[in-house]
């Protein structure tokens, strides 16, 4: 019973490419989130959702954008790939609460290299 | 925003012993305190947390302890076994929102 999906496990991209990473989830959650997992450094978040069409920065959105165009989907998008990039990236969605955090559920990851 | 310090970033412990992970936040606002545990090529997976109106949860083998004062919170893992290698994280929110902070991450093994 799969709740968040990222459309890929494994992708290979090129220099200057421009990437796009999908997730999907099922739990008409309003929140949705994009970090990166790096060794040593944990997760680190690249943008977050609270609502269609509502974006906004992590704490390193460099090179990234975002598009929620319907509440269940969630895309990362990589203007211009470069080595850098190369990383774990974790999805995840969460209820919205007014009362602070709340936990999250994770996407499987999509590990991506760029040569 | 919130910042959140996590030790030890290895720990390794016969099995049988117990387990003790550290954090601190900075956020005095934070008051939501989750852990995730991350096995080998696997999602981050939420196994406890608590609020900052409690200052200890427990789920059988596992326990969350929390000082609001300090700005610390601890997992606690008793009678470890094998299966419980992993790398796990905490996380906090900060003051006002739902996104979370995450430590660096503690890969603990316990070795037979």
């Amino acid at each position: 019973d799969v709740k968040v999906t990222q459309s890929s496990r494994y992708l290979v991209k090129r220099t200057g490419e421009k990437v796009f990473l999908e997730c999907v989830q099922d739990m008409d959650h309003e929140n949705m989130f994009w970090y990166r997992q790096d060794p040593g450094l944990g997760l680190r978040l690249i943008y977050f959702s609270y609502d269609v069409k509502m974006k906004e920065k992590g704490d390193i959105p460099e090179g990234y954008s975002v598009s929620r165009e319907k509440k269940e989907r969630f895309s990362l998008i990589l203007e211009s790939a470069s080595t850098n990039q190369t990383s774990m990236y974790l999805c995840a969605s969460s209820l919205w609460s007014g009362t602070g955090g709340v936990g999250y559920t994770f996407g499987s990851g999509t590990r991506l290299t760029v040569v | 925003g919130e910042n959140v310090e996590q030790h030890p970033s290895t720990l390794s412990v016969q099995e049988g012993d117990s387990a003790v992970i550290k954090c601190t936040y900075s956020d005095s606002a934070s008051n939501y305190f989750p852990w995730y545990k991350q096995e080998l090529g696997k999602r981050p997976q939420l196994i406890i947390d608590i609020r900052s109106n409690v200052g200890e949860k427990k789920d059988q083998r596992i326990a969350v302890t929390l000082n609001k004062t300090a700005k610390h919170f601890s997992l606690h893992i008793t009678e470890t076994q094998p299966e419980d290698s992993a790398v796990y994280f905490c996380a906090a929110p900060g003051g006002g929102g739902n996104k979370l902070t995450f430590g660096t991450g503690t890969q603990l093994k316990v070795e037979l």
